[in-house]
């Protein structure tokens, strides 16, 4: 299985400031996942980042808000902008890729918006 | 489209004892399955899966699962917990070869007393 990091691990942000969530995989992957558990709740994907292309959202997420680059095969970056308190939550990037049919977690990032 | 639905959100037990945590899904299509556990303030850790062949699946740290495809069902059991046992438990569903788009249940927090 890949090793994934994620920085930062956790933060406490104001509301209306930017924050960006960087996933680094040690090998090439096809495909990264961008997930939100918000706090009590499972796991809500937000969008797939293939290499490449642009981002595919998920139904109630858009770019404006969650931008996601995937500049090469090991790394994506997530930015949640302009930032309100419900956007509390961790944030946890996965990888999988074509006819890989298991997706592995990185340790997530736990964001808190005062 | 899938769906999963974890009957229990929490599972007290004590420790040595037996547990089984249930899952139930809904697909058109055909799946695979995946248990993953989250424990306190860490990331998701795949525990077992199922892609296709015996329906009965081993995983890590002594935990098996099994697939019972007429009661669209795949429990978590294991046969004694331990106190390191204490989690959340989420189970997943994807549509075989949809090469992602994991659903997630609502998660079952297992508690193991002394």
């Amino acid at each position: 299985s890949a090793v994934i990091s994620q920085k930062p691990s956790r933060d406490i942000c104001q509301r209306g400031t930017s924050l960006t969530i960087q996933c680094q995989v040690d090998s090439q992957v096809t495909m990264m996942f961008w997930y939100r558990q918000q706090p009590g709740q499972s796991l809500t994907l937000i969008a797939t980042a293939n290499q490449g292309s642009e981002a595919t959202y998920e139904s109630g997420f858009v770019i404006d808000k969650f931008p996601i680059s995937r500049p090469n095969l090991t790394f994506s970056t997530l930015t949640v902008s302009n930032m309100s308190p419900e956007d509390s939550s961790i944030y946890l990037c996965s990888v999988g890729g074509v006819g890989v049919e298991t997706q592995y977690f990185g340790p997530g990032t736990r964001l808190l918006v005062l | 489209a899938q769906s999963v639905t974890q009957l229990d959100s929490q599972v007290p037990v004590f420790e040595e004892a037996p547990v089984e945590l249930r899952c139930n899904y809904s697909s058109s299509v055909s799946v695979y399955l995946f248990w993953y556990v989250q424990y306190p303030n860490q990331g998701l850790q795949l525990l077992l899966k199922y892609l296709s062949g015996s329906t009965l699946v081993k995983g890590i740290n002594g935990f098996e699962a099994e697939f019972n495809k007429s009661q669209t069902s795949f429990h978590l059991r294991k046969p004694s917990v331990h106190i390191s046992d204490t989690a959340e438990y989420f189970c997943a569903v994807s549509g075989a070869g949809s090469q992602g788009n994991l659903i997630f249940g609502k998660g079952t927090k297992l508690s193991v007393k002394p």
